[in-house]
């Protein structure tokens, strides 16, 4: 198992482009997730979605969209990027009913300049 | 309020000796989890130990444990014999809920161990 996979790895976008980030899990968990880590901070949750079609958002969620079309795939859509958006992002994943788990992806550095 | 509170910026040790990190919380959801991550340099988080609120015994990993209580709401990591290796950020967490529990983990600020030789 690759476990939870994202990509890019790093990225640097102009302020107002758009990108995805991507993030894909192998485990096949119902419940995946976004968070978002600025410096001196822990993590704190932008969307997330417990099964293919139901998404719903966290703590941080404006300017941000997902969607989820697959148990894998749970993409991360920055609409119009601002350097309040530099951070880096972690998608994580787990099974429904295991609240003891959360596995993490390796993480996205993103630059917004 | 704060939810988690990590009150230690950073610690130092002294490589082979045991070290401390705190955690206290706030919730009034009577089943909820604690978790602790480790961050090294390299920016992944590293899964550590679970302690869930209805659990009667300290949870133990390996050179980690959590030392847990409740009355006090506090969810201590204790690491035994510190290495080198250990030197990172340290996360304290929380999941409210019981079930499936609530999607959202609640992270505190971190703490940076330094491990000296």
């Amino acid at each position: 198992n690759a476990g939870v996979t994202q990509t890019p790895k790093f990225q640097v976008l102009k302020t107002g482009q758009s990108m995805t980030l991507q993030c894909a899990q192998d485990m096949n968990h119902e419940y995946m997730s976004w968070y978002r880590q600025d410096p001196g901070m822990g993590l704190r949750l932008i969307h997330y979605s417990v099964g293919a079609g139901i998404t719903d958002q966290g703590e941080v969620p404006n300017g941000y969209n997902v969607s989820r079309s697959t148990t894998e795939d749970f993409p991360l859509r920055l609409l119009s990027a601002a350097p309040s958006q530099t951070s880096v992002y972690f998608c994580a994943s787990r099974q429904y009913g295991r609240s003891y788990e959360q596995y993490f992806g390796p993480g996205t550095r993103l630059t917004v300049t | 309020a704060q939810k988690i509170t990590q009150t230690q910026p950073g610690m130092f040790v002294q490589e082979k000796e045991a070290v401390t990190l705190d955690c206290t919380y706030d919730t009034s959801d009577p089943s909820y989890g604690l978790f602790w991550y480790k961050q090294p340099s390299s920016g992944e988080m590293i899964f550590l130990i679970y302690q869930g609120s209805y659990d009667q015994q300290n949870a133990t990993e390996g050179r980690y444990s959590l030392n847990f209580q409740k009355a006090r709401k506090s969810a201590n990591l204790v690491i035994s014999a510190s290495q080198l290796g250990d030197s990172a950020m340290y996360f304290c967490a929380m999941r409210e809920g019981s079930q499936g529990g609530s999607e959202k983990l609640v992270f505190g600020k971190g703490t940076k161990l330094t491990v000296n030789p």
